[in-house]
């Protein structure tokens, strides 16, 4: 079945340590996103990648990172500048003029 | 940046009533769509109507937009218990293929 898959569901971060959330997607979108959701709020968007080799900062780009060497995965680290990290985050992607097709998040927290 | 917001926040009702939310935007769109999202869960695409309609129907769903007052409605009818969720709108401005979302309304549908 076509789907996107996040992992890991659950992640624990120690001060000043980097870490990496995986998104794969085997839909054959060109565009993927990943925002952030925090308790009681909308989604804001980090990242976005229209096209593979190519990505654009979002509204809370700052302390974050991406690449997009794979048309299939969009990989999201957060690094040690991002002072509060603790979030649910979400990956999507979409054809254009459709919806997005969202991955079941991963839960970051800081230890 | 935020472009939609829904009104109310927080929706209680019995099983078999009818739900409605109203969300409300600021710049012109191509499109708004509708998600729910079960509470720890990725978000679910309900429905996705364009600018030049004005309604559109989905099983229990029905959508409405008004460009002229920048707004959007969500009915789900004969509520469901298996309904409880969190329901967002989001906007498509166009351009670069990137989505608004509002914070959500919560709605509880008590058996």
């Amino acid at each position: 079945d076509g789907g996107i898959t996040q992992s890991p569901k659950y992640l624990f971060r120690k001060e000043g340590q980097n870490v990496t959330l995986s998104c794969e997607q085997n839909l054959n979108h060109d565009a993927m996103y990943w925002y952030r959701q925090d308790p009681g709020q909308g989604l804001r968007l980090i990242y976005y990648s229209q096209i593979v080799n190519d990505f654009q900062k979002g509204d809370i780009a700052e302390g974050y990172s991406v690449s997009r060497e794979k048309k299939e995965s969009f990989p999201l680290t957060v690094t040690s500048a991002q002072k509060n990290p603790t979030a649910f985050y979400l990956c999507a992607s979409k054809k254009r003029e459709s919806g997005y097709t969202f991955g079941s998040g991963t839960r970051l927290t800081v230890v | 940046s935020q472009q939609g917001e829904e009104d109310p926040q927080a929706l209680s009702i019995q099983e078999g009533e009818n739900a409605t939310m109203n969300c409300s935007y600021k710049t012109s769109i191509n499109n708004l769509q509708w998600y729910r999202q079960n509470s720890g869960r990725g978000l679910v695409h309900l429905i996705l109507i364009r600018s030049n309609e004005r309604e559109k129907h989905s099983g229990r769903l029905r959508v409405t937009l008004d460009t002229s007052k920048k707004s959007s409605s969500l009915l789900i009818t004969a509520s469901r218990a298996a309904d409880t969720a969190s329901y967002f709108c989001a906007t498509d401005a166009g351009g670069n293929n990137r989505l608004a979302f509002g914070k959500g309304n919560q709605v509880v549908v008590i058996p």
